[in-house]
C-alpha cells in the first residue's frame, strides 16, 4: 500500500514569515513529487514538482526532496494571506501520470 | 480553452439511484482521471484512461464505471448509489510539461468538481 503522509494542521504563520510544509512517503520506488494548492471549495492546482534530491526554487516557493529519508517539503517565503489554503503532496512512480496524494495540510497565514 | 469542465456542480441522490457525472476537456490530452475527495482528506483515484477506448481501475473503483469513446469525454457512472459515495468528485486530464534541466512531468489539470450527496 503506497502511502503519502502529511500533518493535517492547521499550520498557522504570521504574514511575512516562512511556512514549512512536510510530507513523507512509503514507496521507495517513487520518482517524482508534486505540491498542489487547493483553496476551500475549489479544485487543486499544481504549484511545484521535483525529481532530484536537493532544493528546487520557483519564486517564493522552494521544494526540497530527500529520497534517503523519503521526505519532501515545501517552503513558502514571505507568506501572504492569499497563501492560506490546503497544500496537497503527491508522489508518483513515473513522471506523474499516476499520483498518490497525501491528506493535505491546511495553512493559515494571519495578517 | 475552457479546460476541464464537469457537470453537474451539485447533486443529491437517493440510495439505490444511478447517475452519470460528465467530464469534458478541450486540451486534446490523452490522459484523463476521476478522483473522489472526502472531507478533510486527499484525493483517491477511481478510474483513469490513457486514451480513447482504454480505461483502467484506480485505487477505489468499486461502485463506479467509466467509458472513453472520445478524447474529449470521460463520464463516470454510479450504479446503485450508497451513502459511502457521498463525496466531491474531480475529473482531471494531463499533459507532459518541461521542467528545469530537461526534466519532464505530467501536469494534471482539474475540473471544478461535482459535490454529490447520497441520502
Amino acid at each position: 500500500q503506497k502511502e503519502v503522509e502529511q500533518n493535517s494542521g492547521p499550520l498557522s504563520v504570521p504574514e511575512g514569515a516562512i511556512a514549512s510544509l512536510n510530507c513523507t512517503y512509503s514507496d521507495r520506488g517513487s520518482q517524482s513529487f508534486f505540491w498542489y494548492r487547493q483553496y476551500s471549495g475549489k479544485s487543486p492546482e499544481l504549484i511545484m514538482f521535483i525529481y532530484s534530491n536537493g532544493d528546487k526554487e520557483d519564486g517564493r516557493f522552494t521544494a526540497q526532496l530527500n529520497k534517503a529519508s523519503q521526505y519532501v517539503s515545501l517552503l513558502i517565503r514571505d507568506s501572504q494571506p492569499s497563501d492560506s489554503a490546503t497544500y496537497l503532496c503527491a508522489a508518483a512512480i513515473d513522471a506523474g501520470n499516476m499520483l498518490t496524494f497525501g491528506g493535505g495540510t491546511r495553512l493559515m497565514v494571519k495578517p | 480553452n475552457a479546460g476541464v469542465t464537469q457537470t453537474p456542480k451539485f447533486r443529491i441522490l437517493k440510495i439505490g439511484q444511478s447517475m452519470t457525472l460528465q467530464c469534458t476537456q478541450d486540451m486534446n490530452h490523452n490522459y484523463m482521471y476521476w478522483y473522489r475527495q472526502d472531507p478533510g482528506m486527499g484525493l483517491k483515484l477511481i478510474y483513469y484512461s490513457v486514451g480513447a477506448g482504454i480505461t483502467d481501475k484506480g485505487e477505489v473503483p468499486n461502485g463506479y464505471n467509466v467509458s472513453r469513446s472520445t478524447t474529449e469525454d470521460f463520464p463516470l457512472r454510479l450504479e446503485l448509489a450508497a451513502p459511502s459515495q457521498t463525496s466531491v468528485y474531480f475529473c482531471a486530464s494531463s499533459t507532459r510539461r518541461a521542467g528545469l534541466a530537461g526534466q519532464r512531468s505530467y501536469e494534471q489539470y482539474f475540473g471544478p468538481g461535482t459535490r454529490l450527496t447520497v441520502t
